[in-house]
């Protein structure tokens, strides 16, 4: 079965870079996403990269795949204390249409 | 802004009731998702609908839970005789199917506490 793993807390200072990973084990993935969440509220989709792709760029995200390791991060240039939240990864696979997402990655940005 | 709304956004109620959420999709989307979302973890599918049938349905899905989608557009979650185990967030999100890639929009959620 599919599992996405990531670590828990990531700690970092303002106008630093925050580098949050993920690993899934499910090799048919099509779609990996980013989402953050801010206390009590939804999921916001941050980005999302196809499979057949090992990096995409948008303005201060920077999303790198390693398809063999299974390994995905989303790297955030000059982390400001709004990108205070819990981050998610998730992937969508051939066999269906349901996100599977990890546990979540907390980051707190410190001033 | 016509993004997802969800409501309540709270509820508050005693096991043993039943609730009933709501989830109001982008205008255009065909399809639908229920997710739930306990405290500390990540969102766990629940089921899902394109237009008004339900395609696919998780095993986190008891016989007390049921979801509708009569006309395709909105959509409705019951849960019969909770229990304490069912407070979680409840989240929906919608998507467009529109060729292989389909970004699921989220709603604001509606968490359920049961006493």
């Amino acid at each position: 079965g599919e599992d996405v793993e990531q670590s828990l807390f990531l700690s970092v200072r303002e106008g630093d870079s925050s580098v949050i990973n993920c690993t899934y084990t499910d090799s048919s993935s099509t779609y990996l996403y980013w989402y953050k969440q801010e206390p009590g509220a939804g999921l916001q989709l941050l980005t999302y990269i196809f499979s057949n792709m090992d990096m995409k760029q948008d303005q201060r995200l920077t999303v790198l795949l390693n398809k063999k390791d299974k390994h995905l991060s989303l790297r955030i240039a000059d982390t400001q204390t709004g990108d205070s939240a819990i981050y998610f990864c998730a992937e969508i696979y051939n066999a269906g249409n349901m996100l599977t997402f990890g546990g979540g990655t907390r980051l707190m940005v410190k001033p | 802004d016509t993004g997802v709304s969800q409501d309540p956004r709270h509820k508050i109620t005693k096991r043993g009731q039943n609730v009933t959420f709501r989830c109001d999709p982008i205008s255009e989307h065909n399809r639908l998702y229920w997710y739930r979302q306990t405290l500390g973890q990540g969102p766990e599918f629940l089921t899902y609908f394109q237009n008004e049938a339900q395609l696919e349905k998780s095993r986190l899905l008891s016989d007390r839970f049921s979801a509708e989608r009569p006309k395709g557009s909105f959509s409705t979650l019951e849960i019969q005789r909770t229990e304490q185990g069912d407070s979680a967030m409840y989240l929906c999100a919608s998507s467009a199917t529109q060729g292989p890639q389909e970004t699921q929009y989220f709603g604001p959620g509606t968490r359920l506490l049961v006493l």
